[in-house]
């Protein structure tokens, strides 16, 4: 079974550019995340998509991020425009499940952004 | 609000010895756990769960305990091998409530095990 996919695997933009990272989730699964996890903490949930409606981006930052997921399936997440404190490795994430419930995540390799 | 810690930031042991990972929660309405492991340059992978119900899980050479009245878990790694070097995140969720089963990462900690 094929995993997570993510591209680019690196990027790195000056500040105030404009940046994309692609997601193709696990064949399946309903369930879809995208994390930000800068160095020396833990993944932070940006936003959680349940096909192709978003069930939770309470930590999104909507002034500058976005991100959609057409047809329930690839999920697209921009960045407009990037700041320094962007920096990170940007993960995606996707589960069989249904949102709710006992719920176990396959991560993506991720992407990691170097905003200059 | 840092609702799940993990307090230790890196953790050396031998081959062959026990390694105990540690994590804190502060959130009550948590009911379901996880351990992550990720090695450098690519995304963590599921490791071993408990649900809130339970108060220790085990597979294989990884053990879970969940001690819910200290709002503490910790994952117990015997014997320890090379392989395991990696860094290992805990995750909780309200699975049973209205998050929609979102996790919340503790920092994470660096493991090394020596041969």
């Amino acid at each position: 079974e094929a995993g997570v996919a993510q591209s680019p695997r690196y990027k790195i933009i000056e500040k105030r550019q404009s940046v994309a990272f692609w997601c193709n989730p696990i064949s399946g699964h309903a369930t879809l995340y995208w994390y930000q996890q800068i160095l020396g903490q833990g993944p932070k949930l940006l936003i959680q998509f349940q096909n192709n409606g978003v069930v939770d981006d309470s930590q999104l930052p909507k002034d500058r991020f976005s991100a959609e997921r057409l047809k329930g399936v690839d999920s697209t997440l921009k960045i407009q425009p990037a700041k320094l404190e962007d920096s990170a490795v940007y993960l995606c994430a996707s589960s069989y499940r249904l949102a709710g419930g006992y719920n176990e995540q396959f991560f993506g390799p991720g992407t990691r952004l170097t905003v200059l | 609000d840092q609702q799940v810690k993990q307090n230790s930031p890196s953790l050396s042991v031998q081959e062959g010895r026990i390694s105990i990972l540690n994590c804190d929660y502060t959130n009550s309405m948590f009911d379901y756990f996880l351990w992550y492991k990720k090695y450098p340059a690519e995304g963590p992978t599921f490791l071993i769960s408990i649900s809130s119900i339970k108060d220790k899980n085990e597979d294989g050479r990884f053990t879970v305990f969940l001690n819910k009245s200290a709002k503490h878990l910790s994952l117990h790694i015997v014997p320890s091998q090379p392989g395991d070097s990696a860094v290992y995140f805990c995750a909780a969720s309200n699975a049973g409530g209205t998050s929609y089963g979102k996790l919340t990462f503790g920092q994470g900690t660096i493991l090394t095990v020596h041969p």
